[in-house]
């Protein structure tokens, strides 16, 4: 149940596109095609933006988007906004566990 | 609109105990399972425990198993964490959230703070 890996911070200017990845094992992401995303603003709750990989909740823009390799899964905000300004944590299915991300700090410039 | 409203939250000495709970509607309670999610100051989201939506399977991360213990009363709609042997590096703020699906977390509350300090 070791913490799915994450860069520290991605930066971009708006307009721009960042992409945020995420690695764990083939006992959860490489496992299950079940990776969601999380974006948390500061003193806020966590906000669902991606979930079984590539799916988007009603309401989020396309401009979020999903995918995954083996055992990175990856999320990519296109066309950043100074909103997409957060902390973004991804999330695995492990079969009898589930397990976060490290998180990573979205600096638009 | 779904609503989930944690409570029981406080300052707790090391070794001691605290129930969290969290009180769910704008759904149907007994279909869905349920999540503890702790964030400790400043770090990031940490899987605590989940529970079945009806048949009471209850999951557990390393850090937790056999001090604590997740459970639902359908008669009131709420979710609980008790807590046991608590220790510093149980202080976290307590979030509760609905499980979609596997891995999927729609619906999030604003979380309880524990505290656990001598």
């Amino acid at each position: 149940q070791s913490a799915l890996a994450q860069p520290r911070s991605v930066s971009g200017s708006p307009g721009q596109s960042v992409t945020i990845s995420c690695t764990g094992t083939s006992s959860d992401v490489g496992g299950y095609n079940y990776v969601s995303w999380y974006q948390q603003h500061p003193g806020k709750a966590p906000k669902l933006m991606i979930y079984d990989v590539t799916k988007r909740p009603s309401g989020v823009p396309d401009r979020f988007s999903g995918s995954k390799s083996g055992n990175t899964a990856s999320l990519t905000i296109s066309g950043l906004q100074a909103a997409d300004e957060a902390d973004y944590y991804c999330c695995s299915y492990g079969g009898t566990y589930n397990v976060f991300g490290t998180g990573t700090e979205v600096t638009v410039l | 609109e779904v609503q989930l409203l944690e409570s029981g939250g406080g300052l707790v000495q090391p070794g001691g105990s605290l129930r969290l709970s969290c009180a769910a509607s704008g759904f149907t309670f007994s279909n869905y399972a349920m999540i503890w999610v702790r964030q400790a100051p400043g770090k990031g989201l940490e899987w605590v425990s989940a529970i079945a939506a009806s048949y009471g399977t209850t999951y557990y991360a390393d850090s937790v198993r056999g001090r604590f213990t997740i459970s639902k009363d359908f008669s009131k709609d709420t979710l609980f964490l008790q807590m046991n042997s608590l220790r510093a590096e149980d202080t976290a703020l307590y979030y509760c959230a609905k499980i979609y699906s596997s891995g999927t977390f729609d619906d999030w509350g604003q979380g309880t703070l524990v505290t656990v300090s001598s």
